[in-house]
């Protein structure tokens, strides 16, 4: 079945530990995107890639960097956590501009 | 600065009666718009879109309208149920540029 993954759901974890969000997708998208969510508040773009070797810096200044080495596969990482990273984060792909399709998210807490 | 506004965070309609979520928008050269629905602890997921040559879009119990000359656009379910109680996200985008997401607003459909 397509779809998109993320994990871990849930992270609580130290200030300076290095973490990686994972996201897969089975869809064969090129376009894949990273959103950062706090309740209330609108999606902001921190990570975009529109195929292999592909990434770039979103609307929202964000420390954590990503890669796209394989289609399906769009990690997150965070060299440093911080409790400002805490936050949901979303991750989407999509054939076109337009209609993403979500994955479930990871609710980060930085302590 | 904004560039999609959802002025009212919350929304409250008994059921069976008639659900309309608004949305503004400053950018003029927006060109799709897109509705997204999100329950607590998942990721949005797509409901319905709107391409700026049309004004009305409808999908079942869902209408999207469009009022490009006010820049505005609105959401209309009918008859509301209490499974469409969720947070709904107003998005937009034109044909070349990332989709740019609202602060949503929160409907409660009441039994």
């Amino acid at each position: 079945e397509a779809d998109i993954y993320q994990t871990p759901r849930y992270l609580v974890i130290g200030t300076g530990k290095k973490i990686t969000l994972e996201c897969s997708q089975t869809m064969g998208h090129d376009k894949m995107y990273w959103y950062q969510q706090d309740p209330g508040m609108e999606l902001h773009l921190i990570h975009y890639s529109y195929g292999v070797n592909s990434t770039e810096k979103g609307d929202l200044s964000s420390e954590s960097t990503v890669s796209r080495i394989r289609t399906e596969h769009f990690p997150l990482t965070l060299e440093s956590a911080r409790p400002s990273h805490t936050s949901q984060y979303l991750c989407a792909s999509s054939v076109a501009i337009g209609e993403q399709f979500f994955g479930p998210g990871t609710r980060l807490t930085v302590l | 600065d904004q560039q999609v506004k959802q002025n009212s965070p919350s929304l409250s309609v008994q059921e069976g009666r008639i659900s309309i979520l608004n949305c503004d928008y400053t950018n003029s050269m927006f060109d799709y718009f897109l509705w997204y629905k999100k329950y607590p602890a998942e990721g949005p997921t797509f409901l319905i879109s709107i391409s700026s040559i049309k004004d009305k879009n409808e999908d079942g119990r869902f209408t999207v309208f469009l009022n490009k000359s006010a820049k505005h656009l609105s959401l209309h379910i009918v008859p509301s149920q209490p499974g469409d109680s969720a947070v709904y996200f107003c998005a937009a985008s034109t044909s070349y540029d990332k989709v740019i997401f609202g602060p949503g607003t929160s409907l409660s459909v009441i039994p």
